[in-house]
């Protein structure tokens, strides 16, 4: 059974409008992430939340703003579409702020696509 | 930013050769991750050495910190071994090298 469980698998948006990607993890893990992959680019980290705060922010824009319910949710809202934003939205957990010991663990992704 | 170089960017086996693949990063990494990502696009966790030598099944990891460099190997390629391999590392910000393809053919 996957641990990380991420929603919805697939959408397709148009430019302009607002878009929610949710994940859940059922590992117990501390620290959440949420990456992206384009079809230019490698893998990219975004965010980093440990214990529902936010510790790290690598995204330049605004408009990606990440939401912590509880502890093993982090949902991340993206507003004001453009197409530059289509990628597949990994979502991540370790046990602590990976930086140290411990692994990372991803979610199946959320492929969007914005026309 | 942290560079992560991977090599060779594709490799093509024969079914039962052995593999090796290379990361080399440009600044200080305290941690660092081997992931796979399957055809399909799933990132599967194969190896956390930030140091020192691992080993698992058929994957051995060997990150030479002061060098800055990790290599990945993998003995007895088989045709499921086919996909991306990932090099993630870093320190106080995490990046990931752009993959080795790797294709193993029966």
């Amino acid at each position: 059974d996957p641990k990380i469980i991420q929603k919805p698998k697939y959408l397709v948006a148009v430019t302009g409008s607002e878009k929610i990607l949710i994940c859940e993890q059922y590992l117990g893990h501390n620290a959440m992430y949420w990456y992206r992959q384009s079809a230019k680019k490698p893998l990219e980290f975004m965010f980093s939340y440990s214990y529902q705060k936010l510790m790290d922010n690598q995204t330049a824009s605004s408009r990606f703003q990440p939401q912590s319910s509880k502890k093993n949710h982090l949902d991340l809202q993206i507003t004001a579409l453009k197409p530059d934003d289509s990628a597949t939205y990994f979502c991540a957990s370790s046990q602590d702020v990976w930086g140290g010991t411990g692994q990372l663990y991803f979610g199946e992704g959320s492929k969007l696509t914005v026309l | 930013g942290q560079q992560v170089q991977q090599s060779p960017a594709s490799l093509v086996l024969q079914e039962g050769e052995n593999a090796e693949l290379q990361c080399n990063f440009s600044s200080t990494a305290t941690q660092l991750q081997w992931f796979y990502q399957s055809p399909g696009g799933s990132l599967v966790s194969l190896l956390s050495n930030p140091s020192g030598t691992k080993h698992t099944g058929r994957l051995t990891s060997t990150t030479v910190t002061k060098e800055r460099r990790s290599s990945l190997h993998i003995s007895s390629s088989q045709t499921t071994d086919s996909g991306t391999y990932l090099c993630h590392t870093g320190y106080q910000n995490f990046y990931f090298g752009k993959g080795t393809s790797l294709t193993v053919i029966p």
